[in-house]
């Protein structure tokens, strides 16, 4: 059924700006992440990754930052563009192939 | 040369039907899954499956039944569909733990 009470985050940023989209994991035992990003009418798609022993990881215009202490994940994304409007998903694995799915942030990019 | 395929892509049906959606990987991937997405984009994980394993979120009703007659295909039966059935079904495959590819989804309506 429906994810009753809950709404899903959004976040609105001007073209050209930079994004920040933030993400609480659960588990302290989690020990690799991924961001995904799902466009409209689309599966989510990878995006990037980072390994818990890392704090930093760059690809293509995103950056991916770690913080154990506080277990928080953010994907930044560099030069925002219109493109970038989707939803974005964390994902946390832990324990052989357990994994949790964020709960997603709607971003959506002003011409 | 589509990775994750689901066929179909959009299921309208009466309440009480029973109905399929199949998915097929052509990545040699290990492992498939099932996800659930309501229309507030909560993604909620509902399977995931590899020739050795069934696991089962628990909160799924036991009117959901994955089949899988081969390593590259998982189909995902529902029997006696009822109104809060109706989301984005989407089918994935990873290769053991990591990233996972999402096929486009299926757009179940029960009316």
């Amino acid at each position: 059924g429906e994810s009753v009470g809950l709404h899903l985050p959004t976040l609105s940023v001007q073209e050209g700006d930079n994004s920040i989209i933030n993400c609480a994991y659960s588990n302290s035992a989690s020990d690799y992440f991924i961001w995904y990003k799902q466009e409209s009418g689309k599966g989510p798609q990878f995006i990037i990754d980072i390994r818990s022993n890392m704090d930093k990881r760059q690809g293509q215009r995103v950056t991916v930052l770690l913080n154990k202490t506080v277990k928080h994940l953010s994907l930044q994304i560099a030069a925002t563009q219109p493109g970038d409007s989707a939803v974005y998903f964390c994902a946390e694995f832990y324990t052989g192939n357990q994994f949790y799915f964020g709960t997603g942030t709607s971003l959506t990019v002003i011409p | 040369d589509t990775a994750v395929s689901q066929t179909p892509k959009y299921l309208v049906t009466q309440m009480g039907n029973d109905k399929s959606i199949k998915c097929e990987q052509n990545l040699g991937h290990d492992t498939m899954y099932w996800y659930k997405q309501d229309s507030k984009k909560f993604l909620k994980i509902m399977f995931s499956y590899n020739n050795k394993e069934l696991i089962i979120n628990e909160t799924v009703p036991n009117r959901f039944s994955p089949k899988s007659p081969d390593k590259a295909h998982l189909n995902l039966h529902i029997n006696s569909l009822e109104l809060g059935d109706s989301a984005v079904y989407f089918c994935a495959s990873s290769q053991r733990r990591g990233e996972q590819f999402f096929g486009p989804g299926t757009r179940l309506t029960v009316l």
